[in-house]
C-alpha cells in the first residue's frame, strides 16, 4: 500500500550492528505494528502502538525496540543485529476510529533485512 | 495449542478455473478473519474479510466461507487469472488488535 512506506528497503549489516528501520504513513491511522515474517512463515508481531503514548510488546519483542515518534513514524531499532534477525520486516496500521473493535491491517512494502 | 494453519502450501490451477485455499484455526473464540495476498517483493495486500456472526462473504470474484463447526476458512478466486499468483494468508483476530497469521499458500496459475 503506498500510503505505507518503509525505509530501506534493503539493508545489509554486521553482527553487533544497530541499525533503525523506518515506517510513515499518509493514511491518517492510529495504530502501527512492526512485523518479521522468515521464509515460509507466517507475520509474527515484534510490537505495537495505539498512539502515540502507548507502546505494547507483541509476541517476538526480545532484541528489538520501538519509538513512535509522532502519529505518522514508527520505528524499529535492533540494538545489536544477530544472524538470526535475518528476515522481512513489514510495518502495518489500522485505525480504530472508523472501523470500530475489529480492524484491518494495511501493510507496506517491507524491509529485507541481511544481518552477516 | 492454538494455531492458523493451511492444508496445502502450494495450489496450482489452470487458469480460467476456480481455485479454493483452505485455512484452519483452533480458537473457537476468534471472532474475525482476514485473507491477505502476497506478491514476491511486496507487502501483504487486504484482499477479504468476514466476522464469525456469517457464514459467507462476497467480494470481486472472491468468496470467503467460514465453518465454525470444524473451524474452517476458505477463500475461492473465480476464474483464476495469472494476476492471481500469490502466496495467501489467512489471519484471525483475537481481540481489537492482534492478528495470527497462517505460514500461507502458494498459488500458481498455468497459461
Amino acid at each position: 500500500d503506498a500510503d505505507v512506506t518503509q525505509t530501506p528497503r534493503n539493508r545489509i549489516t554486521k553482527t553487533g550492528k544497530r541499525i533503525m528501520l523506518e515506517c510513515s504513513q499518509t493514511k491518517g491511522h492510529d495504530r502501527m505494528y512492526w512485523y518479521r515474517q522468515d521464509p515460509g512463515l507466517g507475520l509474527q508481531l515484534i510490537y505495537y502502538s495505539f498512539d502515540v503514548k502507548d507502546i505494547n510488546k507483541g509476541e517476538i519483542s526480545d532484541g528489538y525496540s520501538v519509538s513512535r515518534q509522532a502519529q505518522a513514524k514508527f520505528s524499529l531499532s535492533l540494538e545489536s543485529a544477530i544472524p538470526n534477525q535475518t528476515a522481512l520486516y513489514f510495518c502495518a496500521t489500522s485505525d480504530t476510529r472508523t472501523s470500530g473493535a475489529q480492524e484491518t491491517q494495511y501493510f507496506g512494502p517491507g524491509t529485507r533485512l541481511l544481518v552477516l | 495449542g492454538e494455531s492458523v494453519g493451511l492444508h496445502l502450501p502450494t495450489l496450482s490451477v489452470q487458469e480460467g478455473d476456480n481455485s479454493i485455499i483452505n485455512c484452519a484455526y483452533s480458537n473457537s473464540a476468534s471472532d474475525y478473519f482476514i485473507w491477505y495476498k502476497q506478491e514476491s517483493g511486496k507487502g501483504p495486500q487486504f484482499i477479504i474479510d468476514i466476522r464469525s456472526n456469517m457464514d459467507k462473504r462476497q467480494g470481486q470474484r472472491v468468496t470467503v466461507l467460514l465453518n465454525k463447526t470444524v473451524k474452517h476458512l476458505s477463500l475461492q478466486i473465480a476464474a483464476t487469472q495469472p494476476g492471481d499468483s500469490a502466496v495467501y494468508f489467512c489471519a484471525e483476530a483475537r481481540g481489537s488488535y492482534k492478528l495470527i497469521f497462517g505460514s500461507g499458500t502458494r498459488l500458481l496459475v498455468r497459461p
